[in-house]
């Protein structure tokens, strides 16, 4: 089954520490990319990819990192320095980033503060 | 910049016609996108229209768009129970990059 998988589903993270979010995908899609959904509003762009070992800042890419290392995966990790982490992140792709696609979604990893 | 606004909440009974409006202001958009977010997943693509286009039909979502007013609407005919979601208008320009509006939550009482 194609599609775009994101792990964990759930995650926690202690204060000082980075974790990392997975998103891989089988669609041979060549863009990725990662959003942030905050309780009652739409998805702010973090960071995106529209090819291998090639990313782009989003509007709100602070405290967040990201590597295209491979075409399939795109990791995202939290920082440190990212002082308001708690919220619904959501990996997306699309065929390319350049002939207006649609982007396909996961079902989202939540990052929550313990 | 761009900004796309949705109204919050819309309720209709089960069996009714549910219609979710959005504006955007970026004149260049080229596609405007419908999706649909259950609770706890991601974002589900439901439909998508070209700018160039005042309507498109697909089962029984209708999708309308006035550019001159920059006002985009989907019609949901039938509303089940199963169609309780938040649902997302986006636009994109040549760019390929989304901008959402915050969400509107329906919810369809039996």
């Amino acid at each position: 089954d194609g599609g775009i998988t994101q792990s964990p589903k759930y995650l926690f993270r202690k204060e000082g520490q980075n974790v990392t979010l997975s998103c891989e995908q089988n669609l041979n899609h060549d863009a990725m990319y990662w959003y942030r959904q905050d309780p009652g509003q739409g998805l702010r762009l973090i960071y995106y990819s529209q090819i291998v070992n090639d990313f782009q800042k989003g509007d709100i890419a602070e405290g967040y990192s990201v590597s295209r290392e491979k075409k399939e995966s795109f990791p995202l990790t939290v920082t440190s320095a990212q002082k308001n982490p708690t919220a619904f992140y959501l990996c997306a792709s699309s065929i390319d980033g350049l002939s207006n696609q649609p982007q396909h979604f996961g079902d989202g990893t939540r990052l929550s503060i313990l | 910049g761009e900004d796309v606004e949705q109204s919050l909440f819309l309720s209709v009974r089960e069996g009714d016609s549910s219609v979710i409006n959005c504006t955007y202001t970026d004149s260049s958009s080229t596609y405007l996108y419908w999706y649909k977010q259950e609770p706890g997943a991601g974002l589900q693509l439901l439909t998508y229209i070209f700018s160039n286009m005042d309507m498109k039909q697909d089962q029984r979502l209708t999708v309308l768009l006035n550019k001159k007013d920059k006002h985009l609407s989907l019609r949901i005919a039938d509303t089940q129970t199963g169609d309780s979601a938040i649902y997302f208008c986006a636009e994109t320009n040549a760019g390929n990059m989304l901008t959402f509006g915050g969400g509107t939550r329906l919810m369809v009482k039996p």
